[in-house]
């Protein structure tokens, strides 16, 4: 799998919207974009993912450059239950894929 | 509601004791997964299973053994843990062909071995 890069940690206000980054420059053309978040105690929990178009669920937005080589994790609105540690994962789409997880940024919600 | 569940949320075990970890989800998945995760290494995957009575080594697998008699069920098994396997201990299940490729993840295990 190809390997992101994302900030240690980023703040934001409650109620505004958070922007993940994520760089992948390596990213091979039949990978996608997953996103997952963990919450402290709590076991992963899956936001989103895209290939090469921008997407858009009810959890966030997904933005992905033309040349793919990063891509941006959108929470229009940050409530405080929205502080989690965020990871951001290349992966190819297959039915045996797993999952590794790197460091993540850790995204902390205040008042 | 989707669910996958562990059989603990904390444990504390022995050294040399046989250490049984389950995990069981309702959605009918094919695949299932055994991973643990430790501070600065990340997420790392112990063993997977694609099938009932099938399985296939992760990154990690010494030390482990998994069992996949049931469908919905998928065990860790420590024949005999060791401090260095104290960590938390995640199970997570996916449908085989989902378009999605989304992994289930269960509320995870803090095991510490003594």
């Amino acid at each position: 799998d190809a390997k992101t890069t994302q900030p240690p940690s980023m703040d934001c206000a409650e109620g505004r919207a958070a922007n993940l980054p994520c760089n992948h420059s390596t990213i091979s053309g039949n990978e996608y974009v997953y996103w997952y978040r963990q919450i402290h105690s709590q076991g992963p929990q899956y936001i989103i993912h895209g290939l090469k178009n921008n997407e858009t669920n009810e959890m966030a937005s997904l933005i992905i450059t033309e040349d793919r080589k990063s891509s941006t994790l959108i929470l229009p609105h940050a409530t405080l239950r929205d502080t989690a540690v965020y990871y951001c994962i290349v992966m190819l789409l297959s039915g045996y894929s797993t999952l590794t997880f790197g460091k993540g940024t850790m995204l902390l919600v205040s008042p | 509601d989707v669910k996958v569940t562990q059989s603990s949320r904390y444990l504390v075990k022995r050294t040399g004791e046989k250490v049984f970890l389950e995990c069981v989800q309702d959605m009918d998945h094919e695949n299932m997964f055994w991973y643990r995760q430790d501070p600065g290494l990340g997420l790392r995957l112990i063993y997977f299973s694609y099938d009932v009575k099938m399985k296939e080594k992760g990154d990690i697998p010494e030390g482990y053994s998994v069992s996949r008699e049931k469908k919905e069920r998928f065990s860790l098994i420590l024949e005999s843990a060791s401090t260095n396997q104290t960590s938390m201990y995640l199970c997570a299940s996916t449908r085989r062909l989902a378009v999605y490729n989304e992994q289930f993840f269960g509320p995870g295990t803090r095991l510490t071995v003594l």
